[in-house]
């Protein structure tokens, strides 16, 4: 089945210490995104590619990095910059188009806190 | 800075209602909409795409779009407990990235048995 893939599910930072949480997808989808969500709130744009080794930041990039090596893999860094990281990091990816916008599709998300 | 504004609720309504979710946006020149439906620790699951004027309808979901008032509705017909979630409208700018999308915070819904 084709889908995207997010792990781990829950992730423990110590103070000072940069994680990576991984995301890949089957989908043959060339665009890909990381959201962070806050309790209460709605999704923000961390950073986004349309294609392998390009990407762009979102709206809230700063304390973040990413890589986009092959189509099918997007991990993101959180790195010790990011003094609030503590969040429901979701990765998102679709297909493009000439015209209209295209839905995101979501993997199951991953949980960070911090020690 | 572009728009999506969405009650956070809770709208509350009983088993076999209908629910009525609103969503409104600050741009002219959007193109395409999508209800998105997550439930509580989970990630969001797309449900509804509308990209021109008027009713979509996919079972018990009806979308409405009206791009001169710049609203977009979900009306979901007969209300299931297992309805019970928060609701996103999502909007695609036109004139930029077709790839990205703003959410708006989300509507709570709970359906009572």
């Amino acid at each position: 089945d084709g889908g995207i893939t997010q792990s781990p599910k829950y992730l423990f930072r110590k103070e000072g210490q940069n994680v990576t949480l991984s995301c890949e997808q089957n989908l043959n989808h060339d665009a890909m995104y990381w959201y962070r969500q806050d309790p209460g709130q709605g999704l923000r744009l961390i950073y986004y590619s349309q294609i392998v080794n390009d990407f762009q930041k979102g709206d809230i990039a700063e304390g973040y990095s990413v890589s986009r090596e092959k189509k099918e893999s997007f991990p993101l860094t959180v790195t010790s910059a990011q003094k609030n990281p503590t969040a429901f990091y979701l990765c998102a990816s679709s297909t493009p188009s000439k015209g209209e916008g295209q839905p995101q599709h979501f993997g199951d998300g991953t949980r960070l806190s911090i020690l | 800075q572009k728009e999506v504004e969405q009650n956070s609720g809770p709208l509350s309504v009983p088993e076999g209602a209908i629910a009525s979710l609103n969503c409104t946006y600050s741009d002219r020149v959007s193109q395409s909409f999508f209800w998105y439906r997550q439930y509580s620790g989970k990630s969001p699951e797309l449900i509804m795409s509308i990209y021109s004027n008027g009713d979509k309808e996919d079972g018990r979901f009806t979308a409405q779009l009206n791009k001169a008032s710049q609203y977009v509705s979900l009306l979901i017909r007969d209300s299931q407990p297992s309805d019970s979630a928060t609701y996103l409208c999502a909007v695609n700018w036109s004139g930029g990235s077709n790839y990205k999308l703003t959410f708006g915070k989300g509507t709570l819904l709970t359906v009572n048995p």
